[in-house]
């Protein structure tokens, strides 16, 4: 089955920027997709196909993707930007959705 | 404005049967996929599978076959998953979400609130 995988763990101090990747075979030919998952809450999707973000989030917000990684990037970070964070994919070859292991992003 | 509002937290035994509910308004209930979604203790998120609810049909997991079931009742916008014999294993957060589709490409773009189940002797 098609595997995501992430660093588990990135840290940053406040007004810097964070940078969380997601790995895949030929992701690069994937629809990629991110959620942020603060502390006692629900998933929020955070940026959609790669790169769209969602009416509400934050322009703080951006998602990239070049070969075979797929980023999400967190300017100016605040304290409220900790949480943890999941890209995902649909694997139209096993018609599965699949979630990375999640990077939990630490504000310094 | 779409809204997934899920049932409360459940204490079960090992053997009980579970059903828990996801109730979606804001939409065409019956014309969007719904996903369920697990997450254990401290750990990531893990896709359980889908259900279609204008025809009930469900596709799961193959790490989720056969353990869950997945149903629904058009007549009140509302999803079900549930268990006819719980394990511990099964203690966890449990999300239901609404399930977009464009280009190919599917992700949820709305989240129920999440019900913890918790199954201990």
């Amino acid at each position: 089955s098609y595997v995501l995988t992430q660093p588990p763990s990135v840290s940053v101090a406040p007004g810097k920027t964070a940078t969380i990747t997601c790995g895949g075979y030929n992701i690069g030919t994937e629809r990629v997709h991110w959620y942020q998952q603060k502390p006692g809450q629900a998933p929020v999707l955070v940026i959609s196909y790669d790169r769209d973000r969602p009416s509400g989030i934050s322009e703080r917000i951006a998602g990239s993707k070049s070969g075979n990684t797929a980023t999400l990037t967190v300017s100016r970070v605040e304290a409220g930007d900790e949480a943890d964070y999941y890209c995902q994919v649909w694997d139209s070859g096993s018609d599965q959705l699949v979630f990375g292991g999640g990077t939990k992003l630490t504000v310094l | 404005e779409v809204q997934m509002v899920q049932s409360g937290a459940e204490v079960k035994k090992p053997g009980e049967s579970l059903r828990i509910s996801c109730k979606g308004s804001g939409y065409n209930f019956a014309n969007w996929w719904i996903g369920w979604v697990r997450q254990m203790p401290g750990k990531g998120l893990e896709w359980m599978g889908l259900i279609y609810p204008g025809d009930s049909d469900a596709r799961y997991s193959p790490s989720f076959q056969g353990h869950v079931a997945f149903s629904v009742d058009t007549s009140i916008n509302t999803a079900y998953l549930q268990w006819s014999s719980l394990k511990a294993s099964d203690t966890a957060m449990y999300f239901c979400a609404r399930l977009y589709y464009y280009d190919s490409s599917k992700m949820f773009d709305s989240w129920g609130q999440g019900t913890l189940v918790t199954v201990s002797s």
